[in-house]
């Protein structure tokens, strides 16, 4: 079983639904959870930064953690058609060993 | 100005042969890394030097082997290229070692022939 699991999709919804991606993990260790954005042929940006439990916000972007059950979530409220890309999630424990552990990332398209 | 730039973008290359990616940034961090990604999309740690120093060391051939001139810049020379070695690989940096928040350049896709 790996770390972290991320439904590789593709996610495909029209422009202006509700997006839902999600990232389970094993390792209870984990404090630091981060959503990734990227683009066909760029490297991944960080979208989203969150410590321990509890939601996020950032205009259309809500992160939100739930550490009782391992998962981590990202909505994408009114979707746009420039929102189309591969989402990855990270994860750390901060630890002074820490390396960042990644989903293999969900591919989304939203449809014009 | 591009935070995080490397070269070449594309690397079309035969078996055997030895090639190098360079990276650079400009955001004054002092962490850089290396990192693969595959197919899968899957990205895999390879390297993180910190101020010149080699602080991440994954469990990589030992014909790839990382060079920090300077905490600016991150190189990454492939010796004895193999098939298997084909994929797309990130320069990234962050401020900070052991920080979450990385940088990413744009990437080096390597087509090993």
């Amino acid at each position: 079983q790996k770390e972290v699991e991320q439904d590789p999709g593709p996610l495909s919804v029209p422009e202006g639904a509700i997006v839902s991606l999600n990232c389970t993990y094993s390792n209870s260790a984990f404090q630091y959870f981060m959503w990734y954005r990227q683009y066909s042929r760029k490297g991944p940006e960080l979208l989203m930064y969150t410590y321990s439990s509890g939601n996020k916000e950032d205009g259309r972007f809500t992160a939100q953690v739930d550490k009782s059950s391992k998962y981590i979530s990202l909505f994408i409220r009114d979707s746009q058609p420039s929102d189309s890309a591969t989402y990855l999630c990270a994860m750390s424990d901060g630890d002074s060993n820490y390396q960042l552990i990644w989903g293999a990332g969900t591919k989304l398209i939203i449809k014009p | 100005d591009t935070a995080v730039s490397q070269t070449p973008k594309y690397l079309v290359t035969q078996m055997g042969n030895d090639k190098s990616i360079k990276c650079e940034q400009n955001l004054g961090h002092d962490t850089m890394y290396w990192y693969k990604q595959d197919s899968k999309k899957f990205l895999k740690i390879m390297f993180s030097y910190n101020n010149k120093e080699l602080i991440i060391n994954e469990t990589v051939p030992n014909r790839f082997s990382p060079k920090s001139p300077d905490k600016a810049h991150l190189n990454l020379h492939i010796n004895s290229l193999e098939l298997g070695d084909s994929a797309v690989y990130f320069c990234a940096s962050s401020q900070q070692a052991f920080n979450e928040k990385l940088f990413f350049g744009s990437g080096t896709q390597l087509s090993v022939l």
